[in-house]
């Protein structure tokens, strides 16, 4: 069974520091994604960064970076220079066979 | 590009009466999924359509059923609404095949029951 854990309900960072949410995952798939998404208090799912199961490298998007750990099964997203607007729920996500598996999410908030 | 389409934003029904959700895909894409998103329960998944046939789908009874047309538009149907169906619903869409992993959200609809 494909499984998501995200162990910090909520965490807070001082603006322009880095920030680090953990997400660790279990599949028996030998090919996966593994994804995160920003969700503000309005509600839509904000794509932010993928990470392909076979990628040798480790995923950035601008100030996002997935710090990707095949043997751990850990998927981490580091939010470098935080900003006021980084204050939302994150969630990690994992692609199975037609579907996707949600993380219980991490509320970050950043202090100004 | 136009994003992912989902009517109505909000909705409020009674105990007992049906829902129709609607969600219009991103153009080009043929994969819909459908999520339910409560406090206590996170984000879980419902069903997923491609190409007008439900190819996946979660463990939710059958009062939650689902369409998809031949435009890639999709519906969700809840029966007999209970208070414990309150919740946002948001779908997504995708290519559908390959490596088309990423999905792209909808708004989502909030749905109150009374």
């Amino acid at each position: 069974a494909q499984k998501i854990t995200q162990t910090q309900p909520g965490m807070f960072v001082q603006e322009k520091e880095a920030v680090t949410l953990d997400c660790t995952y279990d599949t028996s798939d030998p090919s996966y994604g593994l994804f995160w998404y920003k969700q503000p208090s309005s509600g839509e799912m904000i794509f932010l960064i993928y990470q392909g199961s076979y990628d040798q490298q480790n995923a950035t998007e601008g100030r996002y970076s997935l710090n990707f750990q095949k043997a751990r099964k850990s998927a981490n997203l580091v939010i470098s220079a935080s900003q006021l607007g980084d204050s939302a729920m994150y969630f990690c996500a994992m692609s199975g066979t037609y579907k996707y598996i949600f993380g219980t999410g991490t509320r970050l908030k950043v202090l100004a | 590009k136009a994003g992912v389409t989902q009517t109505p934003r909000y909705l409020i029904k009674t105990r007992g009466q049906q829902v129709t959700l609607s969600c219009s895909p991103i153009s080009g894409h043929r994969s819909v999924s459908w999520y339910q998103q409560t406090p206590g329960q996170g984000l879980q998944f419902l069903f997923e359509y491609f190409s007008e046939t439900q190819r996946n789908k979660g463990n939710f009874p059958g009062r939650f059923s689902g369409r998809q047309f031949s435009n890639s538009r999709s519906e969700m149907n809840v029966s007999t609404l209970e208070l414990g169906d309150s919740a946002l619903y948001l779908c997504a869409s995708n290519l559908g095949t390959g490596n088309s992993y990423e999905q792209y959200f909808g708004p989502g609809t909030r749905l109150t029951v009374t």
